[in-house]
């Protein structure tokens, strides 16, 4: 089982819809969760940190389940600009690496 | 607001050649570490620093060469390149109190033919 698995998508989504990404992590002494996207062929930038309360962020919520060990992304009114590469990011706390998800790649239609 | 800054942006080399992608940032981060990503798949870690004077081997590290002299800065030397190290190569830094996120830079293009 790899450490950080999310589904690779494509995810086809509508203009103004609503998408949801899962990522599950396979330490469950991982301390700190990250959301990054990339853009084809750019540096991978970061969407937003993922807090034990759930957090949001304009149209973005990021949430963590420690019991089941996932975090989640949810962008609401999809825009044709959310069009990216969605890299989930875990890190295990015990030395100063971080664990990258493979991404899933989300591609909103007019 | 220079952060994490790559030189060269593009780069060809032909194989055999060798040459070191530079990599500087300006905001005190202790970590720096070096990825590449080949089309279509995911990071994988070249080599990592945590301080001055420590580097450690990542996932991939044959072929490279790193060294850490400075706070600031993390050079990539490639050895001999090879056709398989046509990548994009970044770096990142981070500092490594608390838990804070990955700063990358822009990138190098690198092609070997």
């Amino acid at each position: 089982r790899k450490e950080v698995e999310q589904d690779p998508g494509p995810f086809n989504v509508p203009e103004g819809a609503t998408v949801a990404f899962n990522c599950t992590y396979s330490n469950s002494a991982s301390q700190s969760f990250f959301w990054y996207r990339q853009d084809c062929r750019k540096e991978p930038k970061l969407l937003m940190s993922v807090y034990s309360s759930g957090n949001e962020d304009g149209r973005f919520t990021a949430q963590l389940n420690r019991a089941s060990q996932y975090i989640s992304l949810l962008i609401r009114d999809s825009k044709l600009s959310d069009s990216a590469t969605y890299l989930c990011v875990v890190s295990p706390g015990s030395n100063y690496q971080l664990i990258w998800g493979a991404g899933t790649k989300l591609i909103i239609k007019p | 607001n220079a952060g994490v800054t790559q030189t060269p942006k593009f780069q060809v080399l032909k194989t055999g050649q060798s040459m070191t992608l530079q990599c500087a940032q300006d905001m005190n981060h202790e970590y720096m570490s070096w990825y590449r990503q080949d089309p279509g798949m995911g990071l994988r870690l070249i080599h990592y620093s945590v301080g001055a004077g420590i580097t450690d081997q990542g996932e991939v590290p044959n072929g490279y060469n790193v060294s850490r002299s400075t706070t600031e800065d993390f050079p990539l030397r490639l050895l001999s390149a090879a056709p398989s190290q046509t990548s994009v190569y970044f770096c990142a830094s981070r500092p490594t109190v608390g838990n804070s996120p990955l700063h990358f830079g822009n990138g190098t293009r690198l092609t070997v033919t």
